[in-house]
This record gives C-alpha cells, sequence and structure tokens, in this order.
C-alpha cells in the first residue's frame, strides 16, 4: 500500500513528440503528488506537483494529469526537446504527515532523439 | 542563496567499515531528509531531522543514524557497512518537515563499498 508504481522503465522518443509517463497508487491517505527531474550526476530536482482535488496541472511545457478514481496520475511533456533527456521520478506524500516522507516510483529513463 | 551542498562526493570503503555522509541545507530551512538510492531505483527515505531531532524513520536498521547540528546541517552515519548499503546517498532540505513544502535535494553522494 505504500509503493508506487511507475511505467514505462524507459522511454524514447523524437524532438517534438510527447512522452507520457504514468504512475499507480494504492494508499488514498497520499495527498500530493511530485514529479522530479533528474540528470546523472545531480540530485532530483522538482518539476512540478499536484493536489488529488484538481484534475490537470501545467507548468510550461509539463503537465500532470490526475485521475483520482483510478488512483493514476500521468507527466505528459509537449513538444519535447533533446535537453529533456533524463530519468523522472513520480512520488506521493501523506499531505497530512509530519515527516514529509516522499515514497518515489522506480523511475523512467527518457531519450529525446534530435 | 545557497543550494544543498553533499560531501564528499564519491566514497569507496570496505565490509564492515564505517562510513559518515555531509549534508549542508539550503539557506533558511531547518528540515533536512535522508533518502538511500540504489541504481536504477527511486530514492527511499531513510530519516528526517527536525530542529535537531530525528522526525521520522524509513525501514531501515538502526546501524543508520543520524544527526542535525544547530545550523541545521546534517550528518549520515552507517555502521558495520554491508555489500548492499553501495547506493547514491541523498539529502534533501525543506522549510519545513512535513505538508507540501518542496523538498531540494542536493547532488548526493556516491557510496560503493566493497
Amino acid at each position: 500500500q505504500q509503493q508506487v508504481k511507475q511505467s514505462p522503465q524507459s522511454l524514447i522518443v523524437q524532438k517534438g513528440g510527447i512522452p507520457i509517463i504514468n504512475c499507480a497508487y494504492e494508499n488514498t491517505a497520499f495527498d500530493y503528488f511530485p514529479w522530479y527531474q533528474q540528470f546523472p550526476g545531480k540530485g532530483p530536482a522538482l518539476l512540478i506537483a499536484i493536489r488529488p482535488d484538481v484534475s490537470e496541472k501545467k507548468e510550461g511545457r509539463f503537465t500532470i494529469s490526475f485521475n483520482k478514481s483510478a488512483k493514476q496520475f500521468s507527466l505528459h511533456i509537449m513538444d519535447s526537446q533533446p535537453g529533456d533527456s533524463a530519468t523522472y521520478f513520480c512520488a506521493a506524500r501523506h499531505g497530512s504527515s509530519n515527516t514529509g516522507k516522499l515514497i518515489f516510483g522506480q523511475g523512467t529513463t527518457l531519450q529525446v532523439k534530435p | 542563496e545557497t543550494g544543498v551542498t553533499q560531501s564528499p562526493t564519491h566514497l569507496i570503503k570496505t565490509r564492515g567499515q564505517q562510513v559518515t555522509l555531509r549534508c549542508s541545507s539550503q539557506s533558511g530551512h531547518n528540515t533536512v531528509s535522508w533518502y538511500q538510492q540504489a541504481l536504477g531505483q527511486g530514492p527511499q527515505f531513510i530519516f528526517q531531522y527536525y530542529r535537531e531531532e530525528e522526525n521520522g524513520r524509513g525501514n531501515f536498521p538502526p546501524r543508520f543514524s543520524g544527526l542535525q547540528f544547530p545550523n541545521y546541517s546534517s550528518e549520515l552515519n552507517v555502521n558495520a557497512l554491508e555489500l548492499d548499503d553501495s547506493a547514491l546517498y541523498l539529502c534533501a532540505s525543506s522549510l519545513n518537515p512535513g505538508g507540501t513544502d518542496t523538498q531540494y535535494f542536493g547532488p548526493g553522494t556516491r557510496l560503493t563499498v566493497l
């Protein structure tokens, strides 16, 4: 129940394509869902985050879609660029928890070809 | 504003040894969380420190311990190292321990146990 399952494990798209990364969870106590981007040799950096009272959130070329009834959420990257090549992690947190513990998915390695 | 820094960058130890990893939090942040990221996996929560006290712990044995100092920097200590402890160790700082405060990650310390 503490898991966040992420797919696919890896993804290759052409420049301008729209890669989609999916995550699913079981624990309905999760109420905050961030996405992190990690480049080789760097720590994860927050991209965008959503609360379950919203079905979609956009920030620049990044969009999160959230389906509360299905307990699924996904990241879409519009007009993808070679510089978007990185590993992406979804995560979940108990919003009411006093620890802020993040539970991460397994990660998706994205390659955007020029 | 200085970001989260970690030292050392890389470390090689042998099984049974002890190691200390260090983290300086972002300016103004009083909370530090530590994560272990095995190769090809998402980060896993080890524990969190808030105002010099442990404030939550993940599923890690007691040989993983930590400290937080009055300036909010932090140490992660691992005793009796095992081969499976080989991983990237990430620290993340935030303004507060809970809620939806963004966790800002450092670049990590790569630990190899031989």
